[in-house]
C-alpha cells in the first residue's frame, strides 16, 4: 500500500520564479494537508484542502495558493519565490471523518531558492 | 514567544537508556497532543497520541499530559540505536481538530550502542 508520494524530491530554483509541488495522498485518504519545515524547525501549517477547496489556512502569503483534484491529490504553488522560502515542503493526508486523527507525512520535497 | 517550545538538542543518551523529551505550551485552548519521529531526510511518522490530560502508554513509549501546567512528555524506555531520530511534539485545537497542527522544533536524540 502505496503512503504519501510527493514530487520532485529536490528543487533548486532562482529567486522571483514560480514552482509547483505536487502530491498524491495515501490510498483512502480524502483530505490533504501542507507544511513548510525550515532547517532545523518543526514543520509550519500552510493549508488544508478537502473536497477541492481551502478549508484552513496557516500564517502565510498569498504568494502561496493550492489545489486539489477530484482523485484528491495536491498541487502546491509558490510565486515570486524569495530566498526565505528554502525548506522542506511536507505534504499529509488524512480522513476528514471526526474520528481520523493524525496524519500521513511523505517525505517531502527540498526547495532550494538560489 | 512561540507557541510550543521545545529544546533542540542534541540529547545523547547510551543505548538501554530511559529518554525523556519535553514540551511547553501557552496555548490552553490546545486539546489533542501528539509526538512524531523523523528520520533524516524523512517525514514525520505518528508515535503517540493524547487527548486532554493523562498517561498513554504503547510498548517502550509513555506519553504524559499535564494541562494544569502546559507541560508533556515522551518517555522511551530501554532506548535501541534504531530510536536516533528528532522527535517533535504537535499539538491542536478542538476546532480545528487533527488538521491543524502546531509543532515543536524537534528534539535530536542520538543514542549510542
Amino acid at each position: 500500500d502505496a503512503g504519501v508520494t510527493q514530487s520532485p524530491t529536490h528543487l533548486i530554483k532562482t529567486r522571483g520564479q514560480q514552482v509547483t509541488l505536487r502530491c498524491s495522498p495515501k490510498s483512502g485518504h480524502d483530505t490533504v494537508s501542507w507544511y513548510q519545515q525550515a532547517l532545523g524547525q518543526g514543520p509550519q501549517f500552510i493549508f488544508q484542502y478537502y473536497e477541492e477547496e481551502e478549508r484552513q489556512r496557516g500564517n502565510f502569503p498569498d504568494r502561496f495558493s493550492g489545489h486539489q483534484f477530484p482523485n484528491y491529490s495536491s498541487e502546491l504553488n509558490v510565486n515570486a519565490l524569495l530566498l526565505g522560502d528554502s525548506a522542506l515542503y511536507l505534504c499529509a493526508s488524512s480522513r476528514q471523518v471526526k474520528t481520523s486523527y493524525g496524519y500521513t507525512f511523505g517525505s517531502g520535497t527540498r526547495l532550494t531558492v538560489v | 514567544q512561540k507557541e510550543v517550545e521545545q529544546d533542540p538538542g542534541p540529547l545523547s543518551v547510551p543505548e538501554g537508556a530511559i529518554v525523556s523529551l519535553n514540551c511547553t505550551y501557552s496555548n490552553s485552548a490546545f486539546q489533542y497532543f501528539m509526538w512524531y519521529r523523523q528520520y533524516s531526510r524523512k517525514g514525520p511518522e505518528l508515535l503517540m497520541y493524547t487527548y486532554s490530560s493523562g498517561n498513554k502508554e504503547d510498548g517502550r513509549f509513555t506519553a504524559q499530559v499535564d494541562k494544569s501546567s502546559k507541560y508533556i512528555s515522551l518517555f522511551i524506555r530501554d532506548s535501541q540505536p534504531s530510536d536516533s531520530a528528532t522527535y517533535l511534539c504537535a499539538m491542536s485545537e478542538p476546532n480545528t481538530g487533527f488538521q491543524k497542527l502546531v509543532f515543536g522544533t524537534g528534539t535530536r536524540l542520538l543514542v549510542s550502542p
